[in-house]
């Protein structure tokens, strides 16, 4: 069974500190994706990214940051010089290939806050 | 505005009513997903549509819950005798095609059982 877990639940940082934001994942699947999204206050889940099981490589968007690593089951999300527009729930999610990538697993989310 | 909406945003109703939302995905496409979160959870799969076809419903679904894609274009869940358990967010979100795209998300419509 597919399962996410995000261990932390609430995480205050100050803004400009870099924050890092965990995901350790489970399957049995060798085909898989992974996914972060971002839920501001106003409640609609925002896209961040996707890797699928196969890219290993690190991807860096602007202030953002993947770590994908699959000897440890983990996709790591960093954020560089946090700013308070970052104050947010992410969730981490997975999507399996043989279930035809039908249902997403989602982890329970991490609630960041970046103090001003 | 991820270009899927729901309606309505807001829904309070007495405990024993039936409600029903509404989803509309973006228009070209093919999948729909309903979910739902609870406070301080993510959202928990429940059931989805490929075109007018529900190819999947979770356990979570009972018997009270029902789904329909009559024209494989906008949804509707229904929940019927509603209780104070069902108070969540409910949210639908679309996928242009099979595979693993993300998946884009509506607002979603917040139920208070009462």
């Amino acid at each position: 069974a597919q399962k996410v877990t995000q261990a932390q639940t609430e995480i205050s940082v100050v803004e400009k500190e870099d924050v890092t934001l965990d995901c350790v994942y489970e399957t049995r699947d060798t085909t898989y994706y992974l996914f972060w999204y971002k839920q501001p206050p106003s409640g609609e889940l925002v896209f961040l990214i996707r890797r699928n099981s196969f890219d290993e490589q690190n991807e860096i968007s602007g202030r953002y940051s993947w770590n994908f690593q699959k000897s440890t089951s983990s996709f790591n999300f960093t954020i560089t010089a946090s700013q308070v527009v970052d104050s947010a729930v992410y969730f981490c999610a997975l999507s399996e290939a043989a279930r035809g990538y039908q249902k997403v697993t989602f982890g329970t989310g991490t609630k960041l806050q970046v103090i001003p | 505005d991820t270009g899927v909406s729901q309606d309505p945003r807001h829904k309070i109703t007495k405990r024993g009513q039936n409600v029903t939302f509404r989803c509309d995905p973006i228009s070209e496409h093919n999948r729909l997903y309903w979910y739902r979160q609870t406070l301080g959870q993510g959202p928990e799969f429940l059931t989805y549509f490929q075109n007018e076809a529900q190819l999947e419903k979770s356990r979570l679904l009972s018997d009270r819950f029902s789904a329909e894609r009559p024209k494989g274009s906008f949804s509707t869940l229904e929940i019927q005798r509603t209780e104070q358990g069902d108070s969540a967010m409910y949210l639908c979100a679309s996928i242009n095609r099979q595979g693993a795209d993300e998946q884009f998300f509506g607002p979603g419509t917040r139920l208070t059982v009462l």
